[in-house]
């Protein structure tokens, strides 16, 4: 079965700044997909950003970016210029075979 | 972005009755829907996995008749809690998988949160 660990249950950081969020994943697989997704006081999940594992290259989106490392299983995520907005839950998830599988998630707090 | 919509958002029902929650995907078809279970704090636990036409597959631990899952069509699926108890009460959560080369695109509903008095 595939675990996805996020070691990093709260951080903060201030506005404009950059931060790093953390994610590992289990996997004997070669071909799968990660997520990162966001979930504001809302509470309704967004999609934050998506990396094939097959490709090399490190997928950006805006101010978001990952650092994905295959051979380490790892999947940070880098917020850059931090926005009030950004504050919420973010969750790390691992997808193959049609089964999604998220991590305990860490909470975001971007101070003014 | 493809948009699923989850109704209803809140609901309050009390101890003893059944309360049914419902899941569309508004502009695509949904082959594939899942249902998760998000304690206060806590990451999102899958509850069961629902394909249109066929019975849904329920992970360990979940009661299955207690969680009754309908996929009639490929844009609704439904969750009704039967006998609902208070320890129900939670936010449930559905999402839709858009097979698009299997990308892995999943969307999620808004979430209903449910209190069982």
């Amino acid at each position: 079965a595939q675990t996805v660990t996020q070691s990093q249950p709260e951080m903060s950081v201030q506005e404009a700044e950059t931060v790093t969020l953390s994610c590992t994943y289990d996997t004997s697989e070669n071909n799968y997909y990660l997520f990162w997704y966001k979930q504001p006081p809302s509470r309704q999940m967004i999609l934050v950003i998506r990396q094939e594992a097959y490709k090399q290259q490190n997928a950006t989106e805006n101010r978001f970016s990952v650092n994905f490392q295959k051979a380490a299983k790892s999947f940070s995520l880098k917020i850059s210029d931090s926005q009030l907005g950004d504050t919420a839950m973010y969750f790390c998830a691992f997808y193959n075979f049609n089964k999604f599988y998220f991590g305990s998630g860490t909470k975001l707090n971007v101070k003014p | 972005g493809a948009v699923v919509s989850q109704h209803p958002s809140r609901v309050i029902c009390k101890s003893g009755t059944s309360v049914k929650i419902e899941c569309r995907s508004l502009d695509f078809q949904a082959t594939t829907m899942f249902w998760y279970r998000q304690f206060p704090k806590q990451s999102l636990m899958l509850m069961a996995t629902s394909n249109e036409g066929s019975k849904a597959t329920y992970e360990q631990g979940v009661e299955k008749d207690k969680f009754l899952i309908n996929h009639a069509s490929l844009t609704l699926s439904t969750l009704t809690v039967t006998s609902a108890h208070p320890e129900d009460s939670s936010f449930y959560i559905c999402s839709a998988h858009r097979r698009l080369a299997d990308t892995g695109e999943l969307f999620f509903g808004e979430g209903s949160r449910l209190t069982v008095l």
